[in-house]
């Protein structure tokens, strides 16, 4: 499945499915970028980063990759898990902009 | 070791009343933030601190002010709350100035009626 930031924020996926979640972000001179998760009822919780001298990063089962010509993120889960359900926020710095987020709901 | 935690967790209030918001960090974070959410925005800063003695304006400072008591404690205060101030309000902190990975606490939500 994919979503595109705010167009599309809501992405239902099958357990075991890899999912993607896409954020554009608007300022060209941002230099550090996060992925936050937030699960419902509490604070978000950081993900992954990356730098703009960097295309992609690998975590446990995320992978971000930076598209810094079309000032796009994106955020790929492999084999998503119920736990994985919550709302994924990007965050550009150093200005702190936050999206408004992707919810992703995983159907057993 | 508890990271950052904030009171109250729930808050209603009348249009005009004042209240302070407080959160305190145990993991010797310089820099700390309040955030306020919005169903559909996304987080917007309100104010930030990037170290103790410092404060600065975020996106949406107006109606609020803080006080960075000391490294530990940020409070986040509504001198005349207003309807549009209800909100889920976040506090963070960061151990690097501005823009590291931020340790969220769990909010307070607050509604002005």
């Amino acid at each position: 499945g994919e979503s595109v930031g705010l167009h599309l924020p809501t992405l239902s996926v099958q357990e075991g499915d890899n999912s993607i979640i896409n954020c554009a972000y608007s300022n060209s001179a941002s230099d550090y970028f996060i992925w936050y998760k937030q699960e419902s009822g509490k604070g978000p919780q950081f993900i992954i980063d990356i730098r703009s001298n960097m295309d992609k990063r690998q975590g446990q089962r995320v992978t971000v990759l930076l598209n810094k010509t079309v000032k796009h993120l994106s955020l790929q889960i492999a084999a998503t898990q119920p736990g994985d359900s919550a709302v994924y926020f990007c965050a550009e710095n150093p200005d702190m902009r936050f999206g408004a987020g992707t919810r992703l709901t995983v159907k057993p | 070791n508890a990271g950052v935690t904030q009171t109250p967790k729930f808050q209603v209030l009348k249009t005009g009343q004042s209240m302070t918001l407080q959160c305190a960090q145990d993991m010797n974070h310089n820099s700390m933030y309040w955030y306020r959410q919005d169903p559909g925005m996304g987080l917007r800063l309100i104010y930030y601190s990037a170290s103790e003695g410092t404060t600065d304006k975020g996106e949406v400072p107006n109606g609020y002010n803080v006080s960075r008591l000391n490294k530990r404690e940020f409070s986040l205060r509504l001198e005349s709350a207003a309807p549009s101030q209800t909100s889920v309000y976040f506090c963070a902190s960061s151990g690097q100035r501005l823009s590291y990975e931020q340790y969220f606490g769990p909010g307070t939500r607050l509604t002005v009626t």
